[in-house]
């Protein structure tokens, strides 16, 4: 069945640092790719997808590369602010029907520091 | 954006009594929600789908007469934990698709705290 691996956490940075939160999966087929993030008291949002093999998905300067020969969704941002301090979720889900469900990893925290 | 709104926030209750949570889509039709179980420091756990108008497609052991669903319209979902004990205690959480366009995203509800005594 699919599933979703992500690093342990939790990731506590400075401001203006580099993050790196890795990901990689298993799956049949070829599934969309997805990072979500849950800031305190909210829910989840989409934070930034990808749905075929070297796709690259990036918002608010965050930027995850589909990379089906090492079955990785990377998130990556060059300079991490305090308010990106959330719970990042790594998932990946089929496009329609059958397919849609979700698959969520486990979550990591980051938290920056100023 | 589409926003999808959950009621209660948080909720205490006894023993042996129902609890009902709602979901809603305030500004688009869901043709589908999902609700989903998270424990501490878990990932989801997708409990059951479910489409306007019919019955709930329920994940494998999920007990469908413990966690009743019904979504009566397009808008509205709501789940109620039958009989509640405090191994359900959670955090309840709903999302609501679309079914707009090729990549059908799916929105988040905040989430409901069940905490049961």
């Amino acid at each position: 069945g699919n599933s979703v691996t992500q690093m342990e956490g939790p990731v506590t940075l400075s401001e203006e640092a580099f993050l790196t939160i890795n990901c990689t999966y298993t799956a049949t087929g070829y599934p969309s790719l997805f990072w979500y993030v849950q800031y305190p008291g909210e829910g989840l949002q989409l934070l930034l997808k990808a749905t075929k093999a070297d796709d690259k998905g990036s918002n608010k300067g965050f930027e995850a590369t589909y990379r089906k020969e090492t079955t990785s969704f990377h998130l990556e941002k060059g300079s991490v602010q305090v308010s990106d301090s959330a719970v990042y979720f790594c998932a990946l889900g089929g496009v329609t029907g059958a397919n849609s469900k979700l698959t969520f990893g486990k979550g990591i925290t980051l938290s920056v520091r100023p | 954006g589409a926003v999808v709104s959950q009621h209660p926030s948080w909720v205490i209750c006894k023993s042996g009594t129902s609890v009902k949570i709602e979901c809603r889509s305030l500004d688009f039709q869901a043709t589908t929600m999902f609700w989903y179980r998270q424990f501490p420091k878990q990932s989801l756990m997708l409990m059951a789908t479910s489409n306007e108008g019919s019955k709930a497609t329920y994940e494998q052991g999920v007990e469908k007469d413990k966690f009743l669903i019904n979504h009566a319209s397009l808008t509205l979902s709501t789940l109620t934990v039958t009989s509640a004990h405090p191994e359900d205690s959670s955090f309840y959480i709903c999302s609501a698709r679309d079914g707009a366009g090729v990549l059908e995203t799916q929105y988040f509800g905040p989430g409901t705290r069940l905490l049961v005594l």
